[in-house]
């Protein structure tokens, strides 16, 4: 069975870059699919902010563009998230989850990790 | 404001059905698979519908998905108290290059 587990600061200042990584198990991510960042304001709903494909390639929301950063590091079998200058607005839980080609869906969230930014 | 658009709730008796409806465009649900997701207060969103109509194993039939034109709807009948979460409807954008939620609705089994 294939888990997902995002780890990362809680707490981030403002203008600093947010970095989250996401542990895959049971499955390995170079060999297919996409790997996908997703967050949730308190209270709010579901916001996409990208993905990045088994072989690297990133593709990142236009409005998050600018600030973005994905990666996979195939060695350790996980991937990552920068989020740079952020803000309040940027405060969320935010979940890494898998991304299946083609079909556009999402099979497989690990269980969240809320990151407050404040001073 | 959400690309994808949902009621913000919806409420029926335990053992009713409940629909929800989820309204897009001919950049996504018009041209794309909808996805449905159901997220219980304090857990990680999970997948109750996939590719327009499909369910994932463990994923029971009174939970159904649908879709005409640029709208989607899902299904759900025999409700329970479980059943009581906020679900998303989600498909890919061609025109912002990403996947697309709505805005969520909460279900109550009154």
């Amino acid at each position: 069975q294939m888990q997902l587990q995002e780890s990362g600061p809680g707490l981030v200042k403002p203008s600093e870059t947010l970095s989250l990584t996401c542990v895959v198990s049971g499955y390995s991510i170079s060999s297919d699919h996409y790997w996908a960042w997703i967050r949730q304001p308190p209270g709010k709903g579901l916001e996409y902010i990208g993905i990045i494909s088994h072989n690297g390639s990133p593709f990142y929301i236009p409005s998050l563009k600018s600030r973005v950063s994905m990666s996979l590091d195939t060695s350790k079998n996980q991937f990552s998230l920068d989020l740079s200058s952020v803000t309040a607005p940027d405060t969320a839980v935010y979940y890494c989850a898998r991304m299946i080609s083609d079909y556009d869906y999402f099979d497989y969230w690990g269980q969240g990790v809320l990151v407050t930014v404040s001073s | 404001q959400s690309v994808l658009t949902q009621p913000p709730s919806v409420s029926a008796a335990p053992g009713q059905k409940v629909t929800i409806s989820c309204s897009g465009t001919s950049s996504n649900i018009g041209i794309d698979y909808v996805s449905w997701y159901q997220q219980l207060p304090g857990t990680a969103p999970k997948l109750l519908i996939y590719e327009t109509y499909k369910r994932p194993s463990g994923i029971p039939d009174r939970f159904s998905g649908s879709k005409y034109g640029t709208s989607a709807t899902l299904g759900i009948t025999g409700l329970q108290t479980g059943d009581e979460a906020d679900y998303y409807c989600a498909a890919w954008d061609t025109s912002l290059t990403g996947e697309v939620f709505g805005g969520g609705t909460k279900l109550t089994v009154l």
